[in-house]
């Protein structure tokens, strides 16, 4: 069972089109951060967010942190090729005393053909 | 350049055999992460080290068994390979143990067991 569910799991879209990725959990989180990966290359990260309610800009991509700290959301605005990758969030798990591990969504496989 | 080095890039090796791969983390980071990625499981936290010492440990099978040597750099040791072990495998490094602060990925190790 994952505990980050992300929707899509794929989506083949335009460039110049808008977009919004969905990550979902039942769990409640401390934060979440959302990275995006292109093939050949790990993850890099894009934002983090730690207050519900929040909402981040970045350029073209508008993050959002749920109020109830359960999901997240990235929307991004004129989608361009170079926007093309694997969009993953993540977020702190407890795993024991003081300590968390960070776990990754299911992802979300974005292509932008121009 | 995220300043995480892995080595090999690519392995092939056969079933039943045993491989090391081998992760630097960026200078001065004490928190090394190992990850595995598959196409059908996602990335999956495998273990944490900080400092030297195990953080958190995820669904590490016990065929696997890593650790962070003292000038920082960590190894995972993979033994009795199977086919179900091909995979890409990486690992990630981070200044401290906060849980918000960011991961860097190395480009990863592609591991194919034939």
């Amino acid at each position: 069972t994952q505990l980050l569910e992300q929707s899509p799991q794929f989506l083949s879209i335009q460039e110049g089109e808008n977009l919004t990725v969905y990550c979902n959990s039942s769990s409640v989180f401390s934060s979440l951060q959302w990275y995006r990966q292109e093939p050949g290359e790990g993850p890099v990260l894009l934002v983090t967010v730690v207050t519900g309610g929040e909402v981040k800009k970045l350029k073209r991509l508008t993050f959002q942190f749920g109020d109830a700290r359960k999901d997240s959301s990235l929307h991004i605005t004129a989608a361009q090729p170079g926007d093309t990758g694997l969009y993953l969030c993540a977020g702190p798990k407890r795993v024991g005393g003081a300590t968390n591990k960070l776990i990754f969504g299911t992802g979300t496989l974005l292509a932008v053909q121009p | 350049d995220s300043g995480v080095t892995q080595t090999p890039k690519h392995l092939i090796t056969a079933t039943g055999q045993r491989v090391t791969l081998r992760c630097s983390p960026r200078s001065g980071d004490l928190s090394v992460y190992w990850y595995q990625q598959s196409l059908d499981q996602g990335l999956q936290f495998l273990i944490q080290y900080y400092n030297g010492e195990e953080r958190a440990k995820g669904n590490i099978l016990e065929r696997f068994s890593a650790q962070q040597f003292p000038d920082l750099h960590s190894e995972l040791n993979l033994s009795s390979l199977e086919l179900g072990d091909s995979a890409l495998y990486f690992c990630a490094s981070r200044a401290g143990g906060s849980d918000t602060g960011e991961l860097f990925f190395g480009e990863g190790s592609r591991l194919t067991v034939l």
